[in-house]
């Protein structure tokens, strides 16, 4: 199956720090990717959705300015969370998406589990 | 705004016992997901059901779509430790972009 890989996979920052975390689809292009945030035990969360070149749609209640989403290319997101605070620390899973025919099939990278100090 | 529920929460079983999640929506889909996620592990997605009334089966595990599009279950038959893990299913809008999560079942498989 295809692979989607993020990094890093664990952070620990100081409040006011933004952190960067990068996701990428290693063998395939990815049409779409999405942002998930998972507590613990919880389900997941959709944070926003992003095609290539264009702007990211965010879920409501999740705030643009302080989730910046990139998509540079069919291969690559990355989500930026600026000036982090405690309660920013979550698991957070990207996935990547393609459509084959009328299917769209989710792959998920492993998460990257941030904590804010 | 779309909202999925999944019962049970949580499901205990004896290994070699069946196992039945549900997922119900409040709206019509026009399609179904359903995705498992090992603990400690990502979800992997597991199938998608597009059609009214649709059966689909993977070894041990059968996934239905109800007639009205409206919900689907899975169902493992005789469980394995392997099988211990979350099971979601999600659902996306009619413009097939943005994905709904269920909350998820966890089954503990008891050897």
């Amino acid at each position: 199956g295809a692979v989607v890989s993020q990094h890093p996979s664990w952070v620990i920052c100081k409040s006011g720090t933004s952190v960067k975390i990068e996701c990428r689809s290693l063998d395939f292009q990815a049409t779409t990717m999405f942002w998930y945030r998972q507590f613990p035990k919880q389900s997941l969360m959709l944070m926003a959705t992003s095609n290539e070149g264009s702007k990211a749609t965010y879920e409501q209640g999740v705030e643009k300015d302080k989730f910046l989403i990139n998509h540079a290319s069919l291969t690559l997101s990355t989500l930026t969370v600026t000036s982090a605070h405690p309660e920013d620390s979550s698991f957070y899973i990207c996935s990547a998406a393609w459509t084959k025919w009328l299917i769209n099939e989710q792959f998920f990278g492993p998460g990257t589990r941030l904590t804010v100090l | 705004g779309q909202q999925v529920m999944q019962i049970p929460q949580y499901q205990h079983v004896q290994e070699g016992e069946d196992f039945t999640t549900y997922c119900n929506s409040s709206t019509t889909l026009s399609n179904i997901q359903w995705y498992k996620q090992r603990p400690g592990g990502h979800p992997v997605f597991l199938i998608q059901l597009v059609k009214s009334g649709e059966v689909k089966k993977q070894k041990r595990l059968t996934f239905q779509f109800g007639e009205a599009k409206k919900n689907s279950s899975l169902h493992i038959t005789a469980t394995q430790t392997t099988d211990v893990g979350t099971y979601f299913c999600a659902q996306n809008d009619n413009y097939g972009q943005n994905f709904v999560f269920g909350p998820g079942t966890r089954l503990s498989v008891l050897p």
